[in-house]
């Protein structure tokens, strides 16, 4: 089936490290984000790539880092800079070209805690 | 800026009532507005709004767009438990297709 795999679906991190978040999709998406929520606000967009070796920042990209080595791959590093980076990190994908193109599918989230 | 604003914030009612979410925006080069419905985890997309004054209904939801008012209204009616959920409204710029923006959500809590 196709979809967006995300990677760990919780993880727990120390002050001062850096941790990775993988996100995959099979489905043969140009575009891929990463989108940070905390409760009770809605989605925030971190990082968006619309093709492979090219990303930008989105509305608070600062402590984080990404790279779009593959098309089906965008991991998210949330560096040891982010001041306050415990909150559920979404990925996202979504084709161009295509009737819909603009609806974005989601993966399962991965939760971060900062001890 | 852009901007959405989704009002309630959150919202209890009982099974078999009907309601209405609001969703305001504020955006250069509108292109459509998107309702997603989160449960857990991953949010599922319902509607995609383009033209104003058309209805896009699925079941018991329905959804509409005023681009005079610069607004949208989800309804739900014959409300069940499992319409429980956040209701996500996103605003997507013609400038940059698939960067959504994305309001606060609003909760709707259904009690049996």
């Amino acid at each position: 089936d196709g979809g967006i795999t995300q990677s760990p679906k919780y993880l727990f991190r120390k002050e001062g490290q850096n941790v990775t978040l993988s996100c995959e999709q099979n489905l043969n998406h140009d575009a891929m984000y990463w989108y940070r929520q905390d409760p009770g606000q809605g989605l925030r967009l971190i990082y968006y790539s619309q093709i492979v070796n090219d990303f930008q920042k989105g509305d608070i990209a600062e402590g984080y880092s990404v790279s779009r080595e593959k098309k089906e791959s965008f991991p998210l590093t949330v560096t040891s800079a982010q001041k306050n980076p415990t909150a559920f990190y979404l990925c996202a994908s979504t084709s161009f070209g295509e009737a819909g193109a603009n609806v974005l599918t989601f993966g399962a989230g991965s939760r971060l805690t900062v001890l | 800026e852009d901007k959405v604003v989704q009002s309630p914030l959150s919202l209890v009612v009982h099974e078999g009532d009907t309601v209405t979410l609001n969703c305001s925006y504020e955006v250069t080069n509108f292109r459509s507005l998107l309702w997603y419905k989160q449960e857990k985890k991953a949010p599922t997309f319902l509607f995609m709004l383009t033209s104003s004054g058309i209805e896009k209904k699925s079941g018991r939801l329905s959804s509409i767009l005023d681009k005079k008012e610069l607004s949208s209204i989800l309804n739900i009616t014959a409300t069940q438990t499992g319409d429980s959920a956040i209701y996500l409204c996103a605003v997507e710029r013609g400038t940059n297709a698939g960067k959504s923006t994305f309001g606060d959500g609003t909760t709707l809590t259904v009690k049996p």
